[in-house]
């Protein structure tokens, strides 16, 4: 079975600070990993994913991840956070094989402080 | 643009009713999702879907049974609502080994 662990409920960081919501993983098989955001009274939207080839992904909004593969990590990071930022966000993993549910994290809740 | 809506934003219910949260999705996906989600505790998995008429439990399906007669349409049916089931709704569709798109939400709240 997998699992997710963010290491981290809550963060709050000043505008225009680096972040990096981190991310742990669980599994004995190969898997595809996501991050989603969740903004305030609404459901969850895809941020980046990793599926294979390089390890650094892009996504929307400025943010980007790493996949590490040695230290099971898929951390979140973004150069200069905006207000705008303040959401919760959910890593998740996904087997490569079967057709089996997204298992996710709990949850990092991002406070940007003006 | 493709779109998962779930049928009503804020639901308010009374304790003993029977509430039907509906799910509809226009992207002909196979998998749908139905979870709660609950301050402190993530996304719990209540019941899936991998195609009409099938469904899986998932980690919370106590109290909670699914209905997929139709592969757009994917019910969650609260039996007896208790106040223990107050939360916030989200469903889910998705296609064999990709990840998901999630609609925006119910939150039922059980008085």
């Amino acid at each position: 079975a997998q699992s997710v662990t963010q290491l981290d409920s809550q963060v709050p960081v000043f505008e225009e600070a680096p972040v990096e919501l981190r991310c742990n993983y669980s599994s004995s098989v190969s898997v595809y990993l996501f991050w989603y955001v969740q903004y305030p009274n609404q459901g969850l939207q895809l941020l980046l994913k990793y599926l294979s080839g390089s390890t650094l992904v892009k996504g929307i909004n400025g943010f980007e991840a790493e996949f590490n593969k040695s230290q099971t990590s898929f951390h979140l990071r973004k150069p200069s956070v905006h207000i705008s930022d303040t959401a919760e966000y959910f890593c998740a993993v996904l087997r490569y094989s079967g057709n089996t549910p997204l298992v996710f994290g709990k949850g990092t809740r991002l406070s940007v402080i003006a | 643009d493709v779109k998962v809506t779930q049928s009503s934003r804020y639901l308010v219910k009374r304790t003993g009713e029977k509430v039907f949260l509906e799910c509809v999705q226009d992207m002909d996906h196979e998998n749908m999702f139905w979870y709660r989600q609950d301050p402190g505790l993530g996304l719990r998995l209540i019941y899936f879907s991998y195609d009409v008429k099938m469904k899986e439990k998932g980690d919370i399906p106590e109290g909670y049974s699914v209905s997929r007669e139709k592969k757009e349409r994917f019910s969650l049916i609260l039996e007896s609502a208790s106040t223990n089931q107050t939360s916030m709704y989200l469903c889910a569709s998705s296609r064999v080994g990709y990840g998901y798109t999630f609609g925006s939400g119910t939150r039922l709240t059980v008085v």
